[in-house]
C-alpha cells in the first residue's frame, strides 16, 4: 500500500512567520510531488509541484524535495491570515500511473 | 486556465434514489477522476478514466459506477444512494502528454446529502 503521511495539525503560526509543512511517502519510486491548498468547503487548488531533488521557489512558497529521505516539504514565508487552510501533499508514484496518492492534509492557521 | 465544472454544488437525495453527478473539463484532458472527501479520511479515489469509454476502479468503487462517452465529460453514478454516501464529491482532470504535465485540476465539488 503506497502511503503519504502528513501531520494533521493544526499548525498555528503568527502572521509574518515561516510556516513549515512536511510530508513523507512510502514508495521510493515516486516521481512527482504536489502541494494543494484547500480552503474550508472548497476544492483543492494546486500551489506547487516538484520533480527534482532540491528547492523550488514560487513567490512566498518554497517546495523542498529529498528523495533519499523520502520527504517533501512546503515552506510559506511571511505567512498571512489568508494562508489559513488545509494543505494536501500528493505523490505520483510513477511507472505510468495516472493516479495521485494524497495525504490527509495539514491544517494551518495563521494568527493576525 | 484549466476549467473543470461539476453539475451541482449541493445536492440532497433520498435513500435508494439513483444519483448522477456530472463533470466537464474544457482542456481536452485524457484522464479524469472521481474522489470523495470525508473528514479524517482525506481524499479517496472512487474511479478514474484514462480515455473515452475506458475506466478503472479506484480504492473505493463499491456502490458507484461511471460513464465516459465523450472526452470532456465524466459521470459518477450512485446506483442506489445510501446514507453512508453522504460526502463531498470532487472531480479532477489531467493531461497525459508527458513528464511535467501530470497535474490534476479539481472541479468545485458537489456536496451530496443522502437522507
Amino acid at each position: 500500500q503506497k502511503e503519504v503521511e502528513q501531520n494533521s495539525g493544526p499548525l498555528s503560526v503568527p502572521e509574518g512567520a515561516i510556516a513549515s509543512l512536511n510530508c513523507t511517502y512510502s514508495d521510493r519510486g515516486s516521481q512527482s510531488f504536489f502541494w494543494y491548498r484547500q480552503y474550508s468547503g472548497k476544492s483543492p487548488e494546486l500551489i506547487m509541484f516538484i520533480y527534482s531533488n532540491g528547492d523550488k521557489e514560487d513567490g512566498r512558497f518554497t517546495a523542498q524535495l529529498n528523495k533519499a529521505s523520502q520527504y517533501v516539504s512546503l515552506l510559506i514565508r511571511d505567512s498571512q491570515p489568508s494562508d489559513s487552510a488545509t494543505y494536501l501533499c500528493a505523490v505520483n508514484t510513477g511507472g505510468g500511473s495516472e493516479k495521485l496518492v494524497f495525504g490527509k492534509g495539514t491544517k494551518l492557521t495563521v494568527n493576525p | 486556465d484549466v476549467k473543470v465544472t461539476q453539475s451541482s454544488r449541493y445536492l440532497v437525495k433520498r435513500t435508494g434514489e439513483k444519483v448522477f453527478l456530472e463533470c466537464v473539463q474544457d482542456m481536452d484532458h485524457e484522464n479524469m477522476f472521481w474522489y470523495r472527501q470525508d473528514p479524517g479520511l482525506g481524499l479517496r479515489l472512487i474511479y478514474f478514466s484514462y480515455d473515452v469509454k475506458m475506466k478503472e476502479k479506484g480504492d473505493i468503487p463499491e456502490g458507484y459506477s461511471v460513464s465516459r462517452e465523450k472526452k470532456e465529460r465524466f459521470s459518477l453514478i450512485l446506483e442506489s444512494a445510501s446514507t453512508n454516501q453522504t460526502s463531498m464529491y470532487l472531480c479532477a482532470s489531467r493531461t497525459q502528454e508527458g513528464v511535467g504535465t501530470d497535474t490534476q485540476y479539481f472541479g468545485p465539488g458537489t456536496r451530496l446529502t443522502v437522507l
